[in-house]
């Protein structure tokens, strides 16, 4: 079993819905939690980023921590067709800079 | 502000062949990490410099070493390559351990 689950989709939205992606894990020694988008043929983009358990907001983004369900969900609200990507979720034990563990990536498209 | 920079953008390798891959952190940015992301996968760790030194190694075998100059940029060199070393190489750059890593474009191998 993988350290970091994640549903690979294609996750297919029309454009303004929102978007609901999420992800599990199986190590508690996880404090940091990221998410990153990834365009096709692209590296990782930082979308946002957040330390333990709790919710954070950064515009049409929203990222929630759930540390005593071992679950990670992140929403995008009004979503665009330029939000269609692969997005992948990833944490760390110890330090935000330490190793990254992801999960397989889900690919999502927002249709017009 | 130049972000994290690769190179090359893709090659093509033959099987038993040696490959060096290069990357420069970010401005301000002393941490170099190296993931492996094979085709419709998460990026998987291989290792991280910091002060010209390897201070994290994931599961990959000895073929994959690297190196950090003072300037902290870092190269990668993978040996004896195999087909199943064709994948998308990312190098990641954070300012020490405390904060998260910004991703390159990736270099993109493919072995024949």
């Amino acid at each position: 079993q993988k350290e970091v689950e994640q549903d690979p989709g294609p996750l297919s939205v029309p454009e303004g819905a929102i978007v609901s992606l999420n992800c599990t894990y199986s190590n508690s020694a996880f404090q940091y939690f990221m998410w990153y988008r990834q365009y096709s043929r692209k590296g990782p983009e930082l979308l946002m980023y957040t330390y333990s358990s709790g919710n954070k907001e950064d515009g049409r983004f929203t990222a929630q921590v759930d540390k005593s369900s071992k679950y990670i969900s992140l929403f995008i609200r009004d979503s665009q067709p330029s939000d269609s990507a692969t997005y992948l979720c990833a944490m760390s034990a110890g330090a935000a800079g330490n190793k990254l563990t992801f999960g397989g990536g889900t690919r999502v498209l927002v249709k017009p | 502000d130049a972000g994290v920079t690769q190179s090359p953008t893709h090659l093509i390798k033959t099987r038993g062949q040696q490959v060096t891959l290069r990357c420069s952190p970010k401005s301000g940015h002393d941490t170099v990490s190296w993931y492996q992301q094979a085709l419709g996968q998460g990026p998987q760790f291989i290792f991280q410099y910091y002060e010209e030194e390897e201070r994290q190694r994931g599961n990959f075998p000895d073929r994959f070493s690297g190196h950090q100059f003072p300037n902290y940029s870092s190269e990668l060199n993978v040996n004896a390559l195999l087909l199943g070393d064709s994948a998308l190489y990312l190098c990641a750059s954070s300012r020490g351990t405390g904060e998260t890593q910004y991703f390159g474009p990736g270099t993109r191998l493919l072995v024949l």
